[in-house]
């Protein structure tokens, strides 16, 4: 089956800075990636999602890009506020398939 | 349109009882998945289901958990004889059918489940 792998686990940057979320997948079947982001106590949303046809996706200063050969996605954040900070989850899924999510990456965004 | 619904927002039981928790998918979505989120930790797929039938549960307990999602009515997952390690957050997501033959999941608020 499916397993996700992402890195780093925490990361904390400095307002304005960038923020680069790395993850990697097993299953060469999985054709969709989507990014959920989880304010604490709240539930999980998506913020940008990519499919296995497309490199790279951007809306406004969240960016993804999807390597399909070497099985790895990753979000970029650039501009970052303190309102970004959050727990972001990736997701690897193939049609009929049910979601397997990353472990997760706790984001600290310092004033 | 209404997002993905979830009832109760919190629910305290004691060890022995039972709970049962609900999902209202969105309008038009017809997949429901249930997950479990421990404090801290990541979401952890538990079941799928589709209407009137369960596609894949590899990922609940086959014992005191099951599943349901009835032509009518919200899905529910329901939780016999809740012991401490129970207490969690448990969410649910509801997907269309796609025809580009994957889902986008969308997350209800989730339902905080406390075993005393």
């Amino acid at each position: 089956g499916e397993n996700v792998e992402q890195h780093p686990s925490t990361l904390s940057v400095q307002e304005g800075d960038s923020a680069v979320i790395k993850c990697t997948y097993s299953d060469s079947a999985s054709n969709y990636f989507p990014w959920y982001k989880q304010e604490l106590g709240k539930r999980p949303q998506l913020i940008i999602d990519i499919r296995s046809n497309v490199g790279e996706k951007k809306d406004q200063r969240i960016a993804v890009t999807l390597n399909k050969t070497a099985k790895h996605f990753s979000l970029h954040i650039t501009e970052t506020q303190p309102e970004d900070s959050a727990v972001y989850f990736c997701a690897a899924t193939a049609y009929g398939q049910n979601f397997v999510f990353g472990p997760g990456t706790r984001l600290s965004v310092l004033p | 349109n209404a997002g993905v619904m979830q009832n109760p927002r919190h629910l305290v039981r004691r060890r022995g009882q039972e709970a049962r928790l609900r999902c209202s998918p969105m309008k038009g979505h017809s997949h429901v998945y249930w997950y479990r989120q421990l404090p801290e930790e990541g979401l952890k797929f538990m079941v799928y289901l589709q209407k009137e039938n369960i596609i894949d549960e590899s990922g609940m307990p086959k014992e005191r958990f099951s599943a349901e999602f009835p032509k009518e009515g919200p899905s529910i997952l329901r939780i016999q004889q809740v012991v401490r390690g129970d207490s969690a957050a448990y969410f649910c997501a509801s997907s269309p059918t796609d025809i580009t033959g994957t889902d986008t999941q969308y997350f209800g608020p989730g339902t905080r489940l406390t075993v005393l």
